[in-house]
């Protein structure tokens, strides 16, 4: 499984774009790139998952260039609600159902 | 559809007792993961089951931990003799047979389980 690396804390004020980056050197072929989310004293959620190009959804927008050894995920205007660990994973598709592998993620602190 | 159920939501336990935390997958999942938190860390994974079957365990301790999930019921992780180094969130997770997103595991509330 590639590892990944991301900043550990960010802080952002409210109504701003938040981008996270996340580096992933050793990014094989059949490897998707997947965003969770977790607020605090929750379980993680799927927010968003990509392999190429560009993703957007009704949460976030996920980049990634074309060499795919990074990626960044962008969060557009911020609220409060949106502070929480952000995790970037990266595993292979035709592995089917697989465990999730997590790194310690990214805390966004949301600033009024 | 109500999403994955995990009870308790807390547990305390003494050294030496033994814990027993329960999942419920969503409805039409067959697929059953078990995570462990520790504070300020990332999800560990743990074991993954279908019905009646352990698919890897890999995440596992080799001793005193164990899990489950019979064709009828909850999945059930177990902890005996339970330590001070076992207190942390246990978090469940369930996807479908086929289908949907790749990687997409839908997470309980977790288990917070304290030893004292």
């Amino acid at each position: 499984l590639a590892k990944t690396t991301q900043p550990i804390s960010m802080d952002s004020y409210e109504g701003q774009e938040v981008n996270i980056t996340c580096s992933h050197n050793n990014i094989a072929t059949n490897d998707y790139i997947t965003w969770y989310q977790q607020f605090p004293s929750q379980g993680p959620r799927f927010i968003i998952q990509g392999y190429k190009t560009k993703v957007t959804n009704e949460v976030a927008s996920l980049f990634i260039p074309a060499d795919r050894k990074s990626s960044t995920l962008s969060l557009p205007r911020v609220s409060l609600s949106d502070t929480a660990v952000y995790y970037c994973l990266v595993g292979d598709q035709d592995s089917g159902n697989t465990p999730l592998v997590f790194g310690k993620g990214t805390r966004l602190s949301v600033i009024a | 559809n109500a999403g994955v159920m995990q009870n308790p939501r807390h547990l305390v336990r003494r050294r030496g007792q033994e814990a027993r935390l329960r999942c419920s997958p969503m409805k039409g999942h067959s697929h059953v993961y078990w995570y462990r938190q520790l504070p300020e860390e990332g999800l560990k994974f743990m074991v993954y089951l279908q019905k009646e079957n352990i698919i890897d365990e890999s995440g596992m301790p080799k001793e005193r931990f164990s899990a489950e999930f019979p064709k009828e019921g909850p999945s059930i992780l177990r902890i005996q003799q339970v330590v001070r180094g076992d207190s942390a969130a246990y978090f469940c997770a369930s996807s479908p047979v086929a289908g949907g997103i790749y990687n997409e595991q839908f997470f309980g509330p977790g288990t917070r389980l304290t030893v004292l």
